[in-house]
């Protein structure tokens, strides 16, 4: 079942903006994975953030954690033109074959010039 | 570029036709995955193998037919799909399927249009 809720769905900001993406999830976590997909392609990975961190830092990226509230948010510091793509939080599933990957429907990010 | 990638890229395919899709990693990885993505709905998960055995299926119906030969490559049968089976297939790897922490690595997918 969906685990991960991005918010926004879409989001449109001018490059040189800060760009913000919040995940919402439902049940305890291990970890939380943030990534990114460009458009009919490949996801990526960005950051993964573990239940005990608060935040943590890539480049321009920054994640940010709080397990009381089951929410994640990824921030990208001055946008540009090429961060256009879909993002997407996932958060890990155990099952009987051992841990999955639980992805939401993603925010769509456009960065214009 | 990212170690692991899929063929056909497209595929158009008629309702009564049979096809497969191709995955290949060459990251020296363990588990392997078929996520099924449409438009507007989250990635879902269908099948995962570790050590070339199938660990789950994600009541995924019997027209999708999983393979792995071994732990570089998989496939994804396809036969008598429907119209609503059109979506964008990706494949993945990680290194295995016990570590929370595991990455998983996508290939580019395969976009299927079933007519």
């Amino acid at each position: 079942s969906q685990q991960g809720e991005e918010d926004p769905q879409a989001l449109s900001i001018q490059e040189g903006e800060n760009a913000t993406m919040n995940c919402s999830y439902k049940t305890s976590i291990n970890n939380l994975q943030w990534y990114r997909q460009n458009s009919g392609r490949g996801l990526v990975h960005l950051i993964l953030i573990r239940s005990n961190e608060r935040e943590k830092h890539s480049g321009r990226l920054r994640v940010t954690l709080d397990t009381s509230k089951k929410s994640s948010s990824l921030l990208i510091t001055a946008s540009r033109a090429a961060d256009t793509a879909s993002y997407f939080c996932a958060t890990d599933l155990l099952s009987n074959s051992g841990y999955a990957l639980n992805f939401g429907k993603g925010t769509s990010l456009l960065v214009t010039p | 570029e990212t170690g692991v990638t899929q063929t056909p890229r497209h595929l158009v395919m008629g309702m009564t036709n049979k096809k497969s899709l191709k995955c290949e990693q060459h990251l020296g990885h363990n588990a392997m995955y078929w996520y099924k993505q449409s438009a507007k709905k989250p990635l879902e998960l269908m099948f995962v193998y570790s050590l070339e055995e199938r660990v789950e299926n994600n009541s995924v119906p019997s027209r999708f037919s999983p393979e792995c030969p071994n732990s570089s490559h998989l496939f994804l049968h396809l036969h008598t799909l429907q119209p609503e089976d059109s979506a964008l297939y990706l494949c993945a790897s990680s290194q295995d399927t016990g570590s929370s922490t595991d990455t998983q690595y996508f290939g580019p997918g395969t976009r299927l249009t079933v007519l």
